[in-house]
């Protein structure tokens, strides 16, 4: 079945306890990103990868790191997370970055205590 | 920048009414428009895409239109049934430049269909 998963799909932390999110698509696809979503703020980019070893900020980056080493992985690192980070996360992938279908993960929800 | 604006932000209709959730967007100067549906603290599953050439798409009891040069979309759901139950966002995909794509996600419709 193709789709885009993440691991944890729930997780509690304390700040300035490193964690990262992890991304996975088996659908072969180049575009991957994460966005946060917010209570009355929708979803905001965090970062993207156009492709292997491609990344770049989006309207979001303070606070996050992103890695893309491999075609179908794109973790999400927190290096010191805070509580303002406390959100719901969303990997997303596409066959390409522009006029293709958006592919959403099913979302992690991230609390830092 | 794109600013994307949905109305009503919440809709109640009993079943089996047809009903239409409406989306405008500011910048006309799009590649695509997806409609979504989000479970309460789930993912997005995506309902419809429709290409900046095309007027609309349709499946199943759902059809979505496109009026790119006025930055209007329109979803239309025939026949609501409770699981219909959602949010409804409205995303636009737009040039961001140096050779980068980006979404623009609205605040989205939350639609109950009480039985």
């Amino acid at each position: 079945e193709a789709q885009v998963t993440q691991n944890p799909r729930y997780l509690i932390t304390v700040t300035g306890k490193k964690l990262t999110v992890t991304c996975s698509q088996n659908m072969n696809h180049e575009y991957m990103s994460w966005y946060r979503q917010d209570p009355g703020l929708g979803l905001r980019q965090i970062y993207y990868s156009m492709n292997v070893e491609v990344t770049d900020k989006g309207d979001v980056p303070e606070g996050y790191k992103v890695s893309r080493k491999e075609k179908r992985n794109f973790p999400l690192i927190l290096e010191s997370p805070s509580p303002n980070q406390t959100s719901l996360y969303f990997c997303a992938s596409s066959l390409a970055a522009g006029g293709d279908e958006q592919f959403f993960g099913p979302g992690t929800r991230l609390t830092v205590l | 920048k794109q600013e994307v604006t949905q109305i009503p932000a919440a809709l109640s209709v009993p079943e089996g009414e047809n009903l239409v959730l409406n989306c405008s967007f500011t910048d006309s100067a799009i590649y695509n428009l997806q409609w979504f549906r989000q479970d309460p603290g789930k993912g997005l599953t995506s309902l419809l895409l429709i290409q900046s050439s095309q007027r609309e798409q349709t499946s199943g009891r759902l059809n979505a239109s496109l009026d790119k040069s006025s930055g209007r979309s329109t979803l239309y759901i025939a026949a609501s049934q409770p699981g219909d139950s959602a949010t409804y966002l409205c995303v636009p995909q737009g040039y961001s430049g140096a050779g980068s794509y980006q979404l623009t996600f609205g605040k989205g419709t939350k639609l109950s269909v009480i039985p």
